[in-house]
């Protein structure tokens, strides 16, 4: 029973280097979303999506870029990294798209940028 | 102000000790809360939601104020593997999908 599953568990970049964070669910949930977590402090939703082919900004959105192709993945990518984006990253899915459903989360990517 | 506020603590305990968190949110607009938890930046897990009603989930105890809005986390008993942060979530709909917002964490530690 996978779940959620981010890859790469942890990952150091050089400043403007670009990457994509992977995450895939297998529970045919609708909602997926991606959030940030720096030291002391709580998620911040960055990018999120309520189906295949439909996205939309959270809170800190300016240096990524989110894409939803399938149902099932959700690949979260900086474009130019920058020392302000390391941090620890969590994809999760829910059932609802209407915020009543708890979400599931992926173990996280752990980013590190210089 | 931050939208979902949480004492940081840390809240230290014995074990067997009851604590409990509050966490006050300022949209009226809220819909859905819940609590979860986190071990050592691990990632989150659902620890319950949180009905209006009041729930209760073995020694844990949530309840809902939306007059004052906040919610609270009783936990009886404490075991030291209840050492953890607890987070609180408030969801509010918007546009097209639901949005969490989550708090800072209160950080429990209980101690033998």
């Amino acid at each position: 029973n996978a779940g959620v599953t981010q890859t790469p568990k942890f990952q150091v970049l050089k400043t403007g280097q670009s990457m994509t964070l992977q995450c895939a669910q297998d529970m045919n949930h609708e909602y997926m979303s991606w959030y940030r977590q720096d030291p002391g402090m709580g998620l911040r939703l960055i990018h999120y999506s309520v189906g295949a082919g439909i996205t939309d900004q959270g809170e800190v959105p300016n240096g990524y870029n989110v894409s939803r192709s399938t149902t099932e993945d959700f690949p979260l990518r900086l474009l130019s990294a920058a020392p302000s984006q390391t941090s620890v990253y969590f994809c999760a899915s829910s059932y609802s798209m209407a915020g009543n459903q708890p979400q599931h989360f992926g173990d996280g990517t752990r980013l590190s940028i210089l | 102000r931050k939208e979902v506020e949480q004492d940081p603590g840390p809240f230290n305990v014995p074990e067997g000790a009851t604590v409990a968190f509050n966490c006050t949110y300022s949209n009226s607009a809220s819909q859905s809360f819940f609590w979860y938890r986190q071990d050592c930046r691990k990632e989150p897990k659902l620890l319950m939601s949180v009905y209006s009603s009041g729930n209760e989930d073995g020694r844990f105890t949530a309840q809902l104020n939306r007059a004052s809005q906040y919610i609270s986390l009783l936990i009886r008993d404490s075991k030291l593997s209840d050492s953890a942060t607890y987070l609180c979530v408030v969801t509010r709909l918007n546009t097209n999908a639901g949005k969490s917002t989550f708090g800072d964490g209160t950080t429990l530690t209980v101690k033998p």
